[in-house]
């Protein structure tokens, strides 16, 4: 079954441990990113990668980081240094050139 | 700076009533726009683009360059189209998006 899959999907964290959340992809897609999902915000972008060894931040990097050592996969960590966690964490991939984005199923971390 | 915004957090209508879910943009140059929904318990996925001008699920939109919007319309509401839509813009030079807040649509009986 083809698809990006995120894994877990739920995912409860103490305040002050760092995180690593995965997200996996089988559609030979170049591209991949992390977006962020909070009420009343919307989609806000943390992290991208247009290559292998490759990634820029986006709009709300600080306390995140990202590695992109395989295509397949783009695994997200969300650090300690991050003061507001808690949120609803999207990954999507795209093939390069074309912007229509498909989307995991999103992991909920919670930190308490 | 690019923005995109959608005005409502919330447009509730009756079954068989016309929707338009508004959206508005910044944008310097030729813009790409999309939809995006996300229904109950499902993943988020692209609705439609306004470069491929297509209908799908009775939705259109129609790219105003003058008005920078770009709304999406549906003449007659279902209940399955309750869901939580997201107008995007593309990022100059990148594949990156820039998204709206989002407007949850709800279609009553």
């Amino acid at each position: 079954d083809g698809g990006i899959t995120q894994s877990p999907k739920y995912l409860f964290r103490k305040e002050g441990q760092n995180v690593t959340l995965s997200c996996e992809q089988n559609l030979n897609h170049d591209a991949m990113y992390w977006y962020r999902q909070d009420p009343g915000q919307g989609l806000r972008l943390i992290y991208y990668s247009q290559i292998v060894n490759d990634f820029q931040k986006g709009d709300i990097a600080e306390g995140y980081s990202v590695s992109r050592e395989k295509k397949e996969s783009f695994p997200l960590t969300v650090t300690s240094a991050q003061k507001n966690p808690t949120a609803f964490y999207l990954c999507a991939s795209s093939t390069e050139g074309d912007t229509e984005a498909f989307f995991g199923q999103g992991t909920r971390l919670t930190v308490v | 700076a690019q923005r995109v915004t959608q005005p409502e957090k919330l447009l509730s209508v009756f079954k068989g009533a016309p929707v338009e879910l508004k959206c508005n943009y910044s944008y310097s140059g030729s813009p790409e726009l999309f939809w995006y929904v996300q229904y109950s318990r499902q993943r988020l996925q692209l609705l439609l683009r306004h470069i491929s001008r297509e209908s799908i699920k009775g939705f259109t939109a129609d790219l105003n360059k003058g008005e920078t919007s770009f709304h999406l319309k549906k003449p007659f509401a279902q209940e399955e189209d309750s869901a939580m839509y997201y107008c995007a813009l593309k990022n100059s030079g990148y594949s990156t998006l820039t998204f709206g807040k989002g407007t949850m649509l709800l279609v009553s009986p």
